[in-house]
């Protein structure tokens, strides 16, 4: 079974400053996916950002990049010039390969960012 | 892009009835997908909802405590029974997008409390 690991419950930056966020996850397949989703107090699931296994260049969106490491099985997000609505509960996430049928997502414990002035 | 309505978004119950959660999709999809969410916890799947067919439970999730239907390609509904404090949760329903797209959609959640 696949099982995705977030070792920092909580973390802090200041606004502007930079900020990563760690993730690890143990799988046998070579083909699936890789998510960071944002929950901010609304509640509402926000995809950040998405990293195909067969890809190796790292995705990027906007202030928002990761580094994924796949030997290691690696995936940090890293966030640049921190903004006040960048607070929220950050969930790393594993999908296996395959398009042609939906799968379903496992979660990591997930970690609270505080955003400070 | 596929666009979810929750129902009920939130609901205070006496212990021992039972909830039913309605999910409605935007757009025809052949899964849904239902989530746990404990207070402070990640999602956890409870199953997985195929049209014309018997949804799929994950362990620890049985049918006779989460009856699952799904009558149609845009529409599905996820019951709580036999109501205890325990099932004090967030659930969430969840669809994948469509074609090449593997984003996940999710529901705005159902914050259930049971006094």
């Amino acid at each position: 079974a696949q099982t995705v690991t977030q070792s920092q419950p909580e973390m802090s930056v200041q606004e502007a400053e930079t900020v990563t966020l760690s993730c690890t996850y143990d799988t046998s397949e070579s083909d699936y996916y890789l998510f960071w989703y944002k929950q901010p107090p609304s509640r509402q699931m926000i995809l950040v950002i998405r990293q195909e296994a067969y890809k190796q260049q790292n995705a990027t969106e906007n202030r928002f990049s990761v580094n994924f490491q796949k030997a290691a099985k690696s995936f940090s997000l890293k966030i640049s010039d921190s903004q006040l609505g960048d607070a929220a509960m950050y969930f790393c996430a594993y999908r296996r390969g395959g398009w042609g049928t939906a799968s379903k997502l496992t979660f990591g414990t997930g970690t609270r960012l505080q955003v400070t002035l | 892009s596929a666009v979810i309505s929750q129902k009920p978004s939130r609901d205070i119950c006496q212990r021992g009835t039972s909830l039913t959660i309605q999910c409605q999709v935007d757009s025809q999809v052949t899964m849904m997908f239902w989530y746990r969410q404990q207070p402070g916890q990640s999602l956890t799947l409870i199953a997985t909802a195929n049209q014309g067919s018997e949804a799929t439970y994950e362990s620890g999730f049985v049918i006779d405590k989460f009856p699952i239907s799904r009558p149609n390609l845009t529409f599905s509904t996820l019951t709580v029974s036999n109501m205890s404090p325990e099932d004090s949760s967030i659930y969430l329903c969840s669809v994948e997008g469509r074609g090449l797209n593997t984003e996940a959609f999710f529901g705005q959640g159902t914050r259930l409390t049971v006094v």
